[in-house]
């Protein structure tokens, strides 16, 4: 089992639409989560942090954590053709962050 | 100027020749990190230095060397580069427990022909 996972994609969504990625991590013990968010060439710019049970948002995106399901979640509301991009999940342990796969997103005008 | 800076933006080097990343941050974070990506794979950790006295081995540290001169300069080294070495390269940094996640630098795009 992977530490931490994320359907790769693509996942693919209509201009206007929600957006809902999802990763699961197996470090019970981890404390701190992320959404990284790559566009294609490009360096992952961080743009979501989640430290405990359940939402936040911050604009369009709301994280979600469940740390007794071991999920976080990223949605992106109103989802844009800007949004078309890999999301990463990250997770901390031990000081150390653990990415998963990464999931690759389209927003169709 | 960019909280850390990755020189060269991107090289074209032949198989078998010694090539250096160099990475620079004004963070003041004491953690450095070097990653490559390729499609499909993700991000692959190569080493990673907790301050300038610790340096350690990452997934794929084979055919890899770092050096950390500096708290703030951390470099990798492809000692004898070939092609499967093309690849994508980011520096990342981090505070002490990484509570903030990293802050990765801009990347270099590495070709080896």
């Amino acid at each position: 089992q992977k530490e931490v996972e994320q359907n790769s994609g693509p996942l693919s969504v209509p201009e206007g639409a929600i957006a809902s990625l999802n990763c699961t991590y197996s470090d019970r013990v981890s404390q701190s989560f992320f959404w990284y968010r790559q566009y294609s060439g490009k360096s992952p710019e961080l743009i979501m942090s989640i430290y405990s049970n359940g939402d936040k948002e911050d604009g369009r995106f709301t994280a979600q954590l469940n740390k007794a399901s071991q999920y976080v979640s990223l949605l992106i509301r109103d989802s844009q053709p800007s949004d078309s991009a890999t999301y990463l999940c990250a997770v901390n342990q031990g000081g150390k962050l653990i990415f998963g796969q990464g999931t690759e997103l389209s927003v169709k005008p | 100027d960019a909280d850390v800076t990755q020189t060269p933006r991107n090289r074209i080097t032949k198989t078998g020749k010694r090539i250096m990343l160099e990475c620079s941050q004004t963070k003041g974070h004491d953690r450095m990190y070097w990653y490559r990506q390729d499609p499909g794979l993700g991000l692959r950790l190569i080493y990673y230095s907790f301050d300038v006295k610790d340096i350690n081995k990452g997934e794929i540290s084979d055919g890899y060397s770092v050096s950390r001169q500096a708290q703030a300069k951390f470099s990798l080294s492809l000692e004898s580069a070939i092609p499967n070495q093309t690849a994508l390269y980011f520096c990342a940094t981090s505070d002490t427990y990484a509570n903030y996640g990293y802050t990765f630098g801009s990347g270099t795009r590495l070709t080896v022909v």
